[in-house]
C-alpha cells in the first residue's frame, strides 16, 4: 500500500514553545490530508481537513490559531502546535487520501509538553 | 452529516473464539467503508475495505460485508489469536462539499487471552 511518513515520531518540548509535525505522502499525491488527535481512551478526534493549496477546514472546538496547518504541496502537510501547553500533550496522527481511495496513515507523533 | 457507530469495548475473548464487532453508519452519499487496526504503540493501518454495496472485504482471516440495506459493516473473524489484540476502527470515506472526508468510529479494543 501507499506510504505516509510522519515526523517526528515523538517529541518533548517545553511549555510555551512551538512544535512542527510533518506528514508526507511518499509515493502518491494526496489531494486531501487529515489531522487527528488521539486521546488516552483511544478515540480519534478529527482536528482539521487540509486540501492542497487552500486553507484548512477546522472542526468545531479546534483552535485554528493554536494548531496551524499548512498543505503547501500534494505530498506535504504540516501541523504546528503553537505555544504548547501540557494539555496539548497527545498522540497526533495524519492521514492522506487520493480520490475515493482509502486513507493511509502516518505512524503518529507522541507530543509531550513539560 | 456522516457518522459511524461501533460497539463499545473492551471486548475480551479467549483464543480461537469467534469475533464480531458491530459497525453501522449514516451517510448522505455512497461511501466506501473500511476497518483499520491499531496495534499497541503503533499507528493505524488498513485491515480491509469495501467500496460498494454487497462487497466483502477480507484480510488476515477478518471479513466484513457492505450491507446497504442495514447500513452496516460488521467485522468478523472465525478464530481469533492473541496477536489480534488491538484497537479496531470502523470508518467511512465520502465526498463532502467536494472534498474527501473520512469519518471514524470511536474504536473497539479487543483483548484475546490464551
Amino acid at each position: 500500500g501507499a506510504v505516509v511518513s510522519q515526523h517526528p515520531s515523538w517529541v518533548i518540548c517545553k511549555s510555551g514553545t512551538s512544535v512542527k509535525i510533518e506528514c508526507r505522502s511518499l509515493d502518491f499525491q494526496a489531494t486531501t490530508m487529515f489531522w487527528y488527535r488521539q486521546f488516552p481512551k483511544q478515540s480519534l478526534m478529527l482536528m482539521a481537513t487540509s486540501n492542497e493549496g487552500s486553507k484548512a477546514t477546522y472542526e468545531q472546538g479546534v483552535e485554528k490559531d493554536k494548531f496551524l496547518i499548512n498543505h503547501a504541496s500534494l505530498t506535504l502537510s504540516t501541523l504546528t502546535v503553537t505555544s504548547a501547553h501540557p494539555e496539548d500533550s497527545s498522540f497526533y496522527i495524519c492521514s492522506a487520501v487520493q480520490s475515493l481511495r482509502e486513507a493511509f496513515f502516518g505512524q503518529g507523533t507522541r507530543l509531550t509538553v513539560v | 452529516g456522516d457518522s459511524v457507530t461501533q460497539m463499545e469495548g473492551p471486548v475480551t475473548l479467549s483464543e480461537e473464539a469467534f469475533l464480531t464487532i458491530n459497525c453501522t453508519y449514516t451517510a448522505t452519499g455512497y461511501p466506501s467503508l473500511f476497518w483499520y487496526v491499531q496495534y499497541p504503540g503503533e499507528g493505524l493501518q488498513l485491515l480491509l475495505k469495501a467500496t460498494k454495496a454487497d462487497d466483502k472485504g477480507s484480510n488476515k482471516g477478518f471479513e466484513a460485508t457492505y450491507r446497504k440495506e442495514t447500513t452496516s459493516f460488521h467485522l468478523e473473524k472465525g478464530s481469533v489469536q492473541v496477536s489480534d489484540s488491538a484497537v479496531y476502527f470502523c470508518a467511512l470515506s465520502d465526498l463532502s462539499g467536494g472534498y474527501q472526508k473520512v469519518t471514524f468510529g470511536t474504536g473497539t479494543k479487543l483483548q484475546v487471552i490464551p
